[in-house]
């Protein structure tokens, strides 16, 4: 049975670091990777999704990457702004539906 | 222009009640997903369909019953509300299936259901 683990669970940073946010997967039979961001009161954007034969993917300031060997995905954050500020969760799809982590909630000081 | 779109955005009842909440999406994906967020933020799935066809039914009371007339389309029924199905309930749509190698799913806003 898949378990996606998140850590830290919140997390609260002054604007303008780089920050990494850690995912990580017990069953390495997945299809894809992907990561979404959840802001109060909303649904979630789909932010990046890696396939599993793939190591990385990026958008913006925004660079996830896949080790399926070790069971772990991250998603860095380059030069942090407070818009930047939600959840984020990250989900790992394979022969169980898609399963996700409790998410990271983000906290960008200004 | 919303592409997933839930009504109704707050839900408040009472013990012993039915309702439903309705979601429709205008991207043209062929599937469609409902998925629960508990009170501790855990967001686990409760069904999935394909072109109106159930491919997904996760351990869920019999009291919940998806119904797709159309593939943009999927509503949620719960019978017998009870305290503890008080959550968010997300709806969500993709093209491929669940599994397929780059299925991104597109989320609704959630609908929140408070069972008094």
């Amino acid at each position: 049975k898949q378990e996606v683990t998140q850590i830290p669970a919140a997390l609260s940073v002054p604007e303008g670091e780089n920050l990494v946010l850690n995912c990580s997967f017990t069953d390495s039979a997945i299809y894809n990777l992907q990561w979404f961001r959840q802001d109060p009161g909303k649904g979630l954007t789909s932010l990046l999704l890696i396939q599993s034969s793939q190591r990385e993917q990026t958008s913006g300031r925004l660079n996830a990457s896949l080790d399926k060997s070790s069971g772990r995905s991250t998603l860095y954050i380059a030069a942090s702004q407070p818009g930047d500020s939600a959840t984020y969760l990250c989900a790992a799809s394979g022969n169980t539906p898609l399963v996700f982590g409790k998410g990271t909630r983000l906290s960008v000081i200004a | 222009d919303t592409a997933v779109s839930q009504t109704p955005k707050y839900l408040v009842t009472q013990m012993g009640n039915d309702k439903s909440i309705k979601c429709e999406q205008n991207l043209g994906h062929d599937t469609m997903y409902w998925y629960k967020q508990d009170s501790k933020k855990f967001l686990k799935i409760m069904f999935s369909y394909n072109n109106k066809e159930l491919i997904i039914n996760e351990t869920v009371p019999n009291r919940f019953s998806p119904k797709s007339p159309d593939k943009a389309h999927l509503n949620l029924h719960i019978n017998s509300l009870e305290l503890g199905d008080s959550a968010v309930y997300f709806c969500a749509s993709s093209k491929g299936r669940e599994g397929a190698g780059a299925n991104v799913l597109t989320f609704g806003a959630g609908s929140r259901l408070t069972v008094l």
